[in-house]
């Protein structure tokens, strides 16, 4: 089935600790994204990527950092620089020129 | 910039009772809209979405949005609701240079009430 997997779907970090979420997604979709949510706040975009070896920051870019060597691949660092990681990460993908994107199940990362 | 507002964090109704969520947006160019919903601890789903042509937008589950230029805004409605259309629902509009980003309302919890 076509689709978007995000792992591990749960993830605890330690203070001072980097860790890597998961993204993977096999609809052959060039663009892909990271959201954080957080309660009451809605979805905020982490950073963006339209075509592989690019990508942007988004409007919380700051303590997170992404690669996209793979069209497929698409993984988010949570570096010790983020002060607050504690929240639920949501990754997405589309076709790049259309505007409907697809969702992970989501990772709920939390700071123990 | 694009923005959207959700008015209202949480709305109940009663079983089989009318479902409308509000949606307001701005948007500097034609905008793309869309409803996602999303049950606990899981992604977001498309409900809906408005690009071009019909105003009126039939979704899956029931769901329909009209969009109004005027009003600037893309209500979301049910006219029965049923006790699995508890969830969080998100407003998004597209964002600029058609990337695809996506921007999205607070959200609101819809609760119904047996």
């Amino acid at each position: 089935d076509g689709g978007i997997t995000q792992s591990p779907k749960y993830l605890f970090r330690k203070e001072g600790q980097n860790v890597t979420l998961s993204c993977e997604q096999n609809l052959n979709h060039d663009a892909m994204y990271w959201y954080r949510q957080d309660p009451g706040q809605g979805l905020r975009l982490i950073y963006y990527s339209q075509i592989v070896n690019d990508f942007q920051k988004g409007d919380i870019a700051e303590g997170y950092s992404v690669s996209r060597e793979k069209k497929e691949s698409f993984p988010l660092t949570v570096t010790s620089a983020q002060k607050n990681p504690t929240a639920f990460y949501l990754c997405a993908s589309s076709y790049s020129g259309q505007t409907e994107a697809f969702f992970g199940q989501g990772t709920r990362l939390t700071v123990v | 910039a694009q923005s959207v507002t959700q008015l209202g964090s949480h709305v109940s109704v009663s079983e089989g009772a009318l479902v409308l969520l509000r949606c307001n947006y701005s948007s500097s160019v034609p905008p793309y809209l869309f409803w996602y919903v999303q049950y606990p601890n899981q992604g977001l789903q498309l409900l809906l979405k408005y690009t071009t042509g019909a105003t009126l937008v039939k979704g899956i589950n029931g769901f329909e949005a009209e969009f109004k230029k005027s009003e600037t805004s893309f209500h979301l409605t049910k006219p029965s609701a049923h006790m699995s259309d508890a969830a969080e629902y998100f407003c998004a509009v597209s964002g600029p240079s058609n990337t695809g980003k996506l921007i999205f309302g607070q959200g609101t919890t819809l609760q119904v009430k047996p």
